[in-house]
């Protein structure tokens, strides 16, 4: 069974620092994997997707089939990135079943 | 344009009764998702519907809870006997066809008391 795991559960930086939010997945076919993101009091939405390769709002996360990571990367943390954060496995065959890791609480620190 | 809505937005309940919470997607989209939002437990998949086709249920924890979604529009989810560890924020999603991205209501917020 496909299965996404995000180790850390709060990550916390200060304003201007390198953000990584790591995300691993296990699934043996290949996976379609996004980023959702929840702001305080808003909605769960989509950030990112990977075969899409863009950058959003200053992110940008790489599949990594070798190590079965896609890690979503900021170079510079802004306070407004302050947000919990999802990484979603998509599988071939699943309709558009989505499975989510258990999110990791980024904040920013001035 | 609306989004998908849900409601009721909190609900209070006592141990042992049942609830129902409703989801209105987004006209036209066929897939539609109930997920479970606990406090370390990040996004529980529970049950997914899309078009006519039979639902997946294998997130359903336990036979207490059912969904059912009439005229492939609305759906509702019912928790039976409810017990303490239901208390959750329920969010509903829907999606359209092959799509691959997931439109999230406000969701839910259950206390179970």
């Amino acid at each position: 069974a496909q299965r996404v795991t995000q180790p850390e559960k709060l990550l916390s930086v200060f304003k201007g620092a390198p953000v990584e939010l790591k995300c691993n997945y296990s699934y043996s076919g290949s996976p379609e994997l996004f980023w959702y993101v929840q702001y305080s009091r808003q909605r769960l939405q989509l950030l990112l997707r990977h075969i899409s390769r863009e950058s959003i709002k200053g992110f940008t996360a790489d599949l990594n089939k070798g190590e079965t990571s896609f890690h979503l990367k900021k170079p510079f943390a802004q306070e407004e990135d302050s947000a919990m954060y999802y990484c979603a496995l998509k599988v071939t065959g699943g309709g558009n079943k989505l499975t989510f890791g258990t999110g990791t609480q980024l904040k920013v620190e001035l | 344009g609306a989004g998908v809505s849900q409601s009721p937005s909190n609900k209070v309940t006592e141990k042992g009764k049942d609830v129902e919470l409703r989801c209105d997607p987004i006209s036209g989209h066929t897939a539609l998702y109930w997920y479970r939002q606990s406090l370390g437990q990040g996004l529980e998949f529970l049950i997914y519907f899309q078009g006519n086709s039979a639902p997946d249920k294998s997130g359903l924890p336990s036979d207490r809870f059912s969904a059912e979604r009439t005229g492939g529009s609305v759906s509702t989810l019912t928790i039976q006997r409810t017990q303490q560890e239901d208390s959750a924020v329920y969010l509903c999603a829907s999606s359209p066809f092959l799509s691959w991205e997931a439109f999230f209501g406000q969701g839910t917020r259950l206390t179970v008391v």
